[in-house]
């Protein structure tokens, strides 16, 4: 199994592009999210799923879309990049929401908005 | 809302010797789960252990054990025999509820761990 993957792994946009971040798992995982990571703090929730077609706001959702059309997926959208979007993203996946399950992270994806 | 404090921002160890993080959190909630993740410069978010909070006993895996204090809402990391691939950002966390019924994870700043040889 391959796990939790991201791409890319580095990005750098300018001021009003947008992109998606890809992430994909391949361990059957109903629950999925995104985090941030910025310097000096832990990570925040973005986005979650717990499941196909359900996605739900986290800590800090705004400038963020997300879509879930199969379990695999969880690709994050930055509809028009802002210089507050630089950041360590981090996509992570878990059998189901249960605070049972263990979280899974991928390796990260470095962005920086000029 | 819950908050996950980790007030070292650094430590540093010399290789064998034991080092233990500190990790207080706030919460009103009677049930929930601890966690220690550690992050090498790879940047991977590696989970080392796990605690659940009507457990009393304190989790242990190999080098790794933690002291879990319910009432002071503490939840410190042991490392025995340090090696060098601890090094690394350790951060704590806490698993909440959100809205929905799912849960995330509320996470500390982290802590700069070094091993020194």
């Amino acid at each position: 199994n391959a796990g939790v993957t991201q791409t890319p792994k580095f990005q750098v946009l300018k001021t009003g592009q947008s992109m998606t971040l890809q992430c994909a798992q391949d361990m059957n995982h109903e629950y999925m999210s995104w985090y941030r990571q910025d310097p000096g703090m832990g990570l925040r929730l973005i986005h979650y799923s717990v499941g196909a077609g359900i996605t739900d706001q986290g800590e800090v959702p705004n400038g963020y879309n997300v879509s879930r059309s199969t379990t695999e997926d969880f690709p994050l959208r930055l509809l028009s990049a802002a210089p507050s979007q630089t950041s360590v993203y981090f996509c992570a996946s878990s059998l189901t929401g249960s605070s049972t399950d263990t979280q899974y992270f991928g390796p990260g994806t470095r962005l920086t908005v000029l | 809302a819950q908050t996950v404090t980790q007030s070292q921002p650094e430590m540093s160890v010399q290789e064998a010797e034991t080092v233990t993080l500190s990790c207080t959190y706030d919460t009103s909630e009677s049930d929930y789960y601890l966690f220690w993740y550690k992050q090498p410069p790879s940047r991977q978010m590696i989970l080392v252990i796990r605690q659940e909070a009507y457990k009393q006993q304190n989790a242990t895996e190999n080098r790794f054990s933690v002291n879990f204090q319910k009432a002071a809402k503490s939840f410190s990391l042991k490392i025995s025999d340090s090696q060098l691939g601890d090094a690394a950002m350790y951060f704590c966390a806490y698993r909440t509820s959100t809205q929905g019924g799912s849960e995330k994870l509320v996470f500390g700043k982290g802590m700069k761990l070094t091993v020194n040889p």
